[in-house]
């Protein structure tokens, strides 16, 4: 079983560019999450898919914010314009909804600097 | 009320010793409750989930859940320096998981 992966690792941009980030699930798990975590918070819920369909976004979502999971397996978050108070360490876990539970794993973490 | 609260600490354990971190949520409705731990500048790794009220025992680890008192807890047995880092509490909303800001746990040999 591997794990959660996520690329690129660390970004780098200027305010204002458009930045996207991929993850792969565990495979076989049906839902995968997307979260953001600044420096002394707990991770922040951004939104979620079972398999292809978006079921939840956060409402402090920004529409400058899209995410997909076309087939179900990987997915991506877009930032566009982003800025500088989007830096942050963003977060993807997956999840099977055949568990008891519905645990979540978490992958790496995308880090992404806004300058 | 912020939905789920803990003490950021730090906590500081001798080396040997137990460690109790607490966590309180709002939502009475709450069902299942998670504890994972976080290294500086890494990703949040699950400890282990508790759904029914008690404790709940993995190796050195003992999580307590009250669901009554709407309170959780996490028991750290024979503390080591490798255990320092922060634990994060997180209880499960509709799907998604609603976290606490973090106890940051430092044992000291």
């Amino acid at each position: 079983d591997t794990g959660v992966s996520q690329n690129p690792r660390h970004k780098i941009t200027k305010r204002g560019q458009n930045v996207t980030f991929r993850c792969d699930p565990i495979s076989e798990h049906n839902r995968l999450y997307w979260y953001r975590q600044t420096l002394g918070q707990g991770p922040e819920f951004l939104t979620y898919f079972q398999n292809e369909a978006q079921l939840e976004k956060s409402r402090l979502l920004s529409d400058r914010f899209s995410a997909e999971r076309p087939k179900g397996s990987f997915s991506t978050l877009e930032i566009q314009r982003t800025e500088q108070g989007d830096s942050a360490m963003y977060l993807c876990a997956s999840s099977s909804t055949s568990g008891i539970t519905d645990t979540q794993y978490f992958g790496p973490g995308t880090r992404l600097t806004v300058l | 009320q912020k939905e789920v609260e803990q003490n950021s600490g730090p906590l500081s354990v001798p080396e040997g010793a137990i460690a109790s971190l607490n966590c309180t949520y709002s939502d009475r409705g709450s069902q299942s409750f998670f504890w994972y731990r976080q290294y500086s500048g890494k990703s949040p790794e699950l400890i282990m989930f508790i759904y029914s009220n008690g404790d709940k025992e993995d190796g050195r680890f003992t999580a307590q859940l009250n669901k009554a008192s709407q309170y959780v807890s996490l028991l750290i047995r024979d503390s080591q320096p490798s255990d320092s880092a922060t634990y994060l509490c997180a209880v499960r909303g509709t799907d998604k998981l609603i976290f606490g800001t973090g106890t940051r746990l430092q044992v000291f040999p």
